[in-house]
């Protein structure tokens, strides 16, 4: 089975900084990566899929990058409503998708 | 308006079952793939089960195999998870989820359904 990892597992940050999240993959998934971001209490959300692709309605703050087994979700300037965690997901292996553990952004 | 509403879960001791049902709408349900997604209370999110959209497909998280069993009913445009043999560690919020398109993400969770096994 296809392992995620991230790093960090959590970051503080302030309003206005740049951010990056890494996730590694355990082998080579091509671009089948997705981001999610998940507030307290609610579902996730999906941010970007296939490594780079930005889902409709998400703002243009937040890209992703990578391919193979190394991947980064970037966003360029933290805006208050943007402290979450974030998690990616690999979604190569048909019907057998893993998540990452998840990284938690809080307000530094 | 994609719609995914989660129902079945509960309070259930140790070694029972509960069926989880997903209620879809908004959407062409028997075009696309389905998943469930469990997250127990502080923990990540964790991918339980997948079915495609003919049932011909089928996947499990190892934690689950041999006990879960996922299906669906186009007709009735409705996921299900039927969960054996519960243990305290499948306490968790259920999630079901819809694949965009291909092998791709999950573009629209319903709000979840919580399972807590415990005697």
């Amino acid at each position: 089975d296809i392992q995620m990892t991230q790093s960090p597992s959590s970051l503080s940050a302030s309003v206005g900084d740049r951010v990056t999240i890494t996730c590694r993959a355990s082998q080579s998934i091509s671009s089948y990566l997705n981001w999610y971001q998940q507030k307290p209490g609610k579902a996730p959300k999906l941010l970007i899929y296939a490594a780079s692709s930005l889902q409709s309605g998400v703002p243009s703050r937040f890209s992703g990058s990578g391919s193979g087994t190394d991947f980064t979700l970037t966003i360029s300037s933290l805006q208050p409503e943007d402290f979450a965690t974030y998690y990616c997901q690999q979604s190569y292996s048909t019907l057998l998708f893993t998540f990452g553990p998840g990284t938690k952004v809080d307000i530094k | 308006e994609v719609q995914l509403v989660e129902s079945g879960g509960g309070l259930v001791q140790p070694g029972r079952s509960l069926r989880l049902s997903c209620a879809a709408s908004g959407f062409t349900f028997d075009d696309y793939a389905m998943h469930w997604v469990r997250q127990a209370p502080g923990k990540g999110l964790e991918w339980v089960s997948g079915i495609s959209w003919n049932s011909g497909s089928i996947g499990y998280a190892d934690s689950v195999k041999g006990r879960f069993t996922i299906s669906r009913d186009n007709a009735k445009n409705s996921l299900y998870l039927q969960m054996n043999s519960l243990r305290a560690e499948d306490t968790a919020l259920y999630y079901c989820a819809k694949v965009g398109g291909g092998v791709g993400p999950f573009d629209y969770w319903g709000q979840g359904t919580l399972v807590t096994v415990s005697s």
